[in-house]
């Protein structure tokens, strides 16, 4: 599925670094998310943005900090992160947030904290 | 507290045979449900989902799943494995109020042996 790219596949980093993540959406949803993804653990629901406004925040750290200029663009800033921070970030689009609604995946930006 | 559950981590299944994936969950209101697939180095992809109605939905590649009320289940099933069926499966719900999350599950692994 190429709906919803995100960039780069792959980015290691020092704690000391600045990075961002991006994810573009083709599908025209009005929806995006973040989610962190570690082995054995479900999927971590990290940001939710509706019509370019962010809608949930679950206690994610200051570190991580997100942006959605439009509706077709997500990013993901990153600063001073730790090495519990090393996961695959996944970026996702639905059509609007109507709860019968699935959301599409992009194939993840596997980040890796030195 | 939304919550779901796949009780075991992996799954193996001869090709051919029927396999199941099981997944319970725990909700306060009308859960609507999903089935995610990912396959390596891949995003999630949407398998199927029980909004209301029929209690067995049919979704991509073959699958069904069972909603089951009373025993709070959601199991996804195939009739006749296929090896490129092999993947990580998550289980998923969402409620009708309260937050706007989408609770997965912690994932099973199935294998589908030649």
């Amino acid at each position: 599925e190429t709906g919803v790219t995100q960039t780069p596949r792959h980015l290691v980093m020092g704690m000391t670094n600045k990075k961002s993540l991006k994810c573009e959406q083709h599908l025209g949803h009005n929806a995006m998310y973040w989610y962190k993804q570690s082995a054995k653990k479900p999927l971590e629901l990290m940001f939710v943005y509706s019509l370019e406004e962010r809608v949930e925040n679950n206690s994610v750290p200051s570190r991580f900090s997100p942006e959605c200029p439009n509706s077709s663009h997500l990013f993901l800033h990153l600063h001073t992160l730790q090495p519990e921070d090393s996961a695959l970030y996944l970026c996702a689009s639905s059509q609007d947030q109507g709860f019968n609604q699935p959301q599409h995946f992009g194939d993840g930006t596997r980040l890796s904290i030195l | 507290a939304q919550s779901v559950a796949q009780p075991e981590d992996q799954v193996n299944v001869a090709e051919g045979n029927p396999l199941t994936v099981k997944c319970t969950y725990s909700v306060s209101g009308n859960p609507y449900l999903f089935w995610y697939v990912q396959y390596p180095n891949r995003g999630l992809q949407f398998l199927l989902k029980y909004i209301t109605g029929d209690n067995l939905v049919k979704g991509s590649y073959g699958f069904e799943a069972e909603f089951n009320k009373s025993q709070t289940s959601f199991h996804l099933k195939k009739p006749s494995a296929l090896v490129s069926d092999s993947a990580l499966y998550f289980c998923a719900v969402r409620v009708e109020t309260g937050a706007n999350n989408l609770f997965f599950g912690t994932g099973t692994r199935l294998t589908v042996i030649p």
